[in-house]
């Protein structure tokens, strides 16, 4: 079975700093990684995904992920934050095999002026 | 294009009510996905349906009965439903597994907001 954690359930931060969201797996096989992004009151929209290949991953809204298989981590980042980066971040994981996504327990992102 | 609707936005219900929600996407997409989630938690998967067919039930209560009367659209019909059934319910598809590893990408409608008084 996979589990995935968020290491923080909290990250407030001042608007134009940087900021790493912070997602770590279990897996005894191959996983593909997401992160998806929830605004209050809407549906998760996927920021960037982890397949195979390049363990650098560009997403939408200048975000970007590395995958570090050594260290089953899969860190979201971005160099500088707007307000309206405010929002729920979800890590997921899903077997390479399998048909569930198991989603960490999210990470509230608040940018402060 | 990655849209998923889902209808109605918003639903309040009694408990002896019946009541649908819908989930339609036209993207081609083989796999369709009910989850529940509430407040501050993550999604919570309750059906799986492939190329049409139920192939996960998350052992859901019966009042819950999800519908694929096509491969573009999804129903989940309520009956009876408890005031701890209020959630946010999220529609999700995938192309499926013919389309390989990026096939198994979810794409999320913007949810139904249920309230059970």
């Amino acid at each position: 079975a996979q589990s995935v954690t968020q290491l923080d359930s909290q990250v407030p931060v001042f608007e134009e700093a940087p900021v790493e969201l912070r997602c770590n797996y279990s897996s005894s096989v191959s996983v593909y990684l997401f992160w998806y992004v929830q605004y209050p009151n809407q549906g998760l929209q996927l920021l960037l995904k982890y397949l195979s290949g390049s363990t650098l991953v560009k997403g939408i809204n200048g975000f970007e992920a590395e995958f570090n298989k050594s260290q089953t981590s899969f860190h979201l980042r971005k160099p500088s934050v707007h307000i309206s980066d405010t929002a729920e971040y979800f890590c997921a994981a899903r077997e390479t095999s399998g048909s569930r996504l198991t989603f960490g327990e999210g990470t509230q992102l608040t940018v402060n002026p | 294009d990655t849209e998923v609707t889902q209808t109605p936005k918003h639903l309040v219900m009694g408990m002896t009510n019946k009541k649908s929600l819908k989930c339609e996407q036209h993207m081609g997409h083989r796999a369709m996905y009910w989850y529940k989630q509430k407040a501050k938690k993550p999604p919570e998967l309750m059906f799986v349906y492939s190329y049409e067919k139920l192939s996960i039930n998350e052992s859901v209560p019966s009042r819950f009965s999800p519908e694929c009367p096509n491969s573009s659209l999804l129903n989940l019909h309520l009956h009876a439903l408890q005031p701890e059934d209020s959630a946010l319910y999220l529609c999700a598809s995938s192309q499926g597994p013919q389309r390989g590893a990026g096939g198994y990408t979810q794409y999320f409608g913007p949810g139904t907001r249920l309230t059970v008084l």
